[in-house]
């Protein structure tokens, strides 16, 4: 079945680091990704839809030139999180659509960021 | 008011009893509804869709769908220890977007 794949799994840094995280699809094309964040106990908040091709969309309150993300192809898309600081640190979670609007999405592992 | 709604539990059910987990959602206009499980530290798989009023069955897991009342459940039967998780009622607005609830923590006792 479709995959995505998010790497890395885990990253622990310092505060004022960039991290990139990466999300790709394994055996299907995605113009379309999205990337949510999750704090604990809490559920799963879109953070911004990226787009191939064009810019991403963010959602209300999620600054963009903080979050950046990048759809460079029909398979990868990148979030860099710049200049991390401790509240930034949370489970960020990618997924992709794999057919029509309404079907199921499939998510990525996730990536555990911690920021010292 | 939510988009979506769920009741954060904890919900705890005997093993081989019969959990029930209910979602409300606001958006009248919603069509497509997802129920996915989601293990501590993982990231949520899905366990059932439905697009249509009434029931949708699957092994032991039966979604049910009721549009008038803005309502969609998740029934699973004899339940198991290994179906102990966090259950995510999830939505589709506009594009593709899901709106999840915040969760029901389902605890199934041996």
């Amino acid at each position: 079945g479709a995959v995505v794949s998010q790497h890395p799994s885990w990253v622990i840094c310092k505060s004022g680091t960039s991290v990139k995280i990466e999300c790709r699809s394994l055996d299907f094309q995605a113009t379309t990704m999205f990337w949510y964040r999750q704090f604990p106990k809490q559920s799963l908040m879109l953070m911004a839809t990226s787009n191939e091709g064009s810019k991403a969309t963010y959602e209300q309150g999620v600054e963009k030139d903080k979050f950046l993300i990048n759809h460079a192809s029909l398979t990868l898309s990148t979030l860099t999180v710049t200049s991390a600081h401790p509240e930034d640190s949370s489970f960020y979670i990618c997924s992709a659509p794999t057919g029509a609007s309404n079907q199921p999405q499939h998510f990525g592992d996730g990536t555990r960021l911690s920021i010292l | 008011q939510k988009e979506v709604e769920q009741n954060s539990g904890p919900l705890s059910v005997p093993e081989g009893a019969i959990a029930s987990l209910n979602c409300t959602y606001s958006d009248r206009g919603s069509q497509s509804f997802f129920w996915y499980r989601q293990y501590s530290g993982k990231s949520p798989e899905l366990i059932m869709f439905i697009y249509s009023n009434g029931d949708k069955e699957d092994g032991r897991f039966t979604a049910q769908l009721n549009k008038a009342s803005q309502y969609v459940s998740l029934l699973i039967r004899d339940s198991q220890p290994s179906d102990s998780a966090t259950y995510l009622c999830a939505v589709i607005q506009g594009a593709q977007k899901l709106v999840f609830g915040q969760g029901t923590r389902l605890t199934i006792n041996p």
